[in-house]
């Protein structure tokens, strides 16, 4: 079984400053997804950004990008010139990419990230 | 492009009751699956539904099923309700397989268990 840990429960950073999200997995599979999600208030689970396990190019979506080491089983989250509107629960999560994503997704427990104006 | 929709958004039921909630996907998806998410245990998937079959299956007792339609609407059903099914319920959608562009969320149907 696979498994998906986020060290920190709550991070608070000023508006337009850069955070980074932790996010570290477990697994034997070679072949996966990883994914990090966004959660507002709302409670609607937004994609943030997507990265597949067989490619060494980071993903980047605009202001959001990962860092994902394969070895380490490491896959942080950075955002860039953060706006109040980045204040949400973000959570990491993995995939399985063969048997059909039998487990679906495997999320961590999540980051609370709050932007002070 | 209509997103995910789910219904209803909030649920008070009595323990021992039981309960259905809906949830119909982006037009053209065929995949649904169900998460449950709670402060305790986090996020949890619970089944995949796919053409109408159920694919994949969490690790959830017998009293959670669910179905899909021939229009890719999905129902998920939870039967004598427990205080520890308290929580909120999320739907996703996606295309076929989850990893190709992930899963688009709908924003979920929270239940109380009283």
């Amino acid at each position: 079984a696979q498994t998906v840990t986020q060290s920190q429960p709550e991070m608070s950073v000023q508006e337009a400053e850069t955070v980074t999200l932790s996010c570290t997995y477990d697994t034997s599979e070679n072949n996966y997804y990883l994914f990090w999600y966004k959660q507002p208030p709302s409670r609607q689970m937004i994609l943030v950004i997507r990265q597949e396990a067989y490619k060494q190019q980071n993903a980047t979506e605009n202001r959001f990008s990962v860092n994902f080491q394969k070895a380490a089983k490491s896959f942080s989250l950075k955002i860039s010139d953060s706006q109040l509107g980045d204040t949400a629960m973000y959570f990491c999560a993995f995939m399985k990419g063969s048997g059909g994503g039998a487990d679906g997704l495997t999320f961590g427990k999540g980051t609370h990230l709050i932007i002070q104006p | 492009k209509a997103g995910v929709t789910q219904t209803p958004r909030y649920l008070i039921k009595t323990r021992g009751q039981q309960v259905t909630l809906s949830c119909s996907p982006i037009s053209g998806h065929r995949s649904v699956s169900w998460y449950q998410q709670t402060p305790g245990q986090g996020l949890q998937f619970l089944f995949e539904y796919f053409s109408e079959t159920q694919r994949n299956k969490g690790n959830f007792p017998g009293r959670f099923s669910g179905r899909q339609f021939s229009n890719s609407r999905s129902e998920m059903n939870v039967s004598t309700l427990e205080l520890g099914d308290s929580a909120l319920y999320l739907c996703a959608s996606s295309g076929n397989r989850g990893w190709d562009y992930g899963y688009t969320f709908g924003s979920g149907t929270r239940l109380t268990v009283v």
